[in-house]
């Protein structure tokens, strides 16, 4: 049972439009969130995070907003760029974040110039 | 931010032998460690927690015997593929923890022939 679901394996936006990502989670016991990006043959780099006591975090060009009651959460980008071109893997943990991230199967983002 | 080093970042090897990948945490201390794998198009999976000075806990469906960690340091832990096989081959990424975000690695990739 996938607890951590991000159901469009891919996306392709214009640059300067804004990319949504989304994610849903099934195990209530998660209360930290986490997005990373990926680049081919390379480690998952951190973009940001949002605690269950929040529903907004922002940081320059990245929004992350939860809904808990709908146990989803995205991820805004905008605006796009090319650079952007990546996996996203939406990760979702429990404990405050101190217990081993869980994530979902990602989303393949083209930005096309 | 904070800066862990994985490698080797790509290993080819000969079936059946054995391949040690190092983890290093480098301006931080990480008393656990978390090993991931990937296989293409799938989700990262946690194969394992590493814990240093202790046994490493490994997740259900993951062969310690095969898959040895060792977390001698508060910097460094390492992952041995005893053995492998072409199935073993895969994209296996460490991470660490500082604070609540969690630090990946670059990334090995193994071919076993």
């Amino acid at each position: 049972d996938q607890q951590v679901k991000q159901n469009s394996p891919s996306l392709s936006v214009q640059e300067g439009r804004i990319s949504i990502l989304n994610c849903d989670y099934t195990n209530s016991m998660f209360d930290y969130f986490l997005w990373y990006k990926k680049y081919p043959a390379e480690g998952p780099t951190f973009l940001i995070s949002i605690s269950s006591i929040k529903d907004k975090n922002e940081d320059g060009r990245f929004t992350v907003f939860l809904n808990k009651s709908a146990k989803h959460l995205s991820l805004h980008i905008v605006p796009s760029q090319p650079g952007d071109s990546a996996v996203y893997f939406c990760a979702a943990s429990a404990n405050s974040g101190n217990t081993p991230l869980v994530f979902g199967k990602g989303t393949r983002l083209s930005v096309i110039a | 931010g904070a800066v862990v080093s994985q490698h080797p970042s790509r290993v080819i090897c000969k079936s059946g032998t054995s391949v040690k990948i190092e983890c290093r945490s480098l301006d931080f201390q990480a008393t656990t460690m978390f090993w991931y794998r990937q296989f293409p198009k799938q989700s990262l999976m946690l194969m394992a927690t590493s814990n240093e000075g202790s046994k490493a806990t490994y997740e259900q469906g993951v062969e310690k015997d095969k898959f040895l960690i060792n977390h001698a340091s508060l910097t460094l832990s390492t992952l041995t593929v005893t053995s492998a096989h072409p199935e073993d081959s895969s994209f296996y990424i460490c991470s660490a923890n500082e604070e609540e975000k969690l630090f990946f690695g670059s990334g090995t990739q193994l071919s076993v022939l």
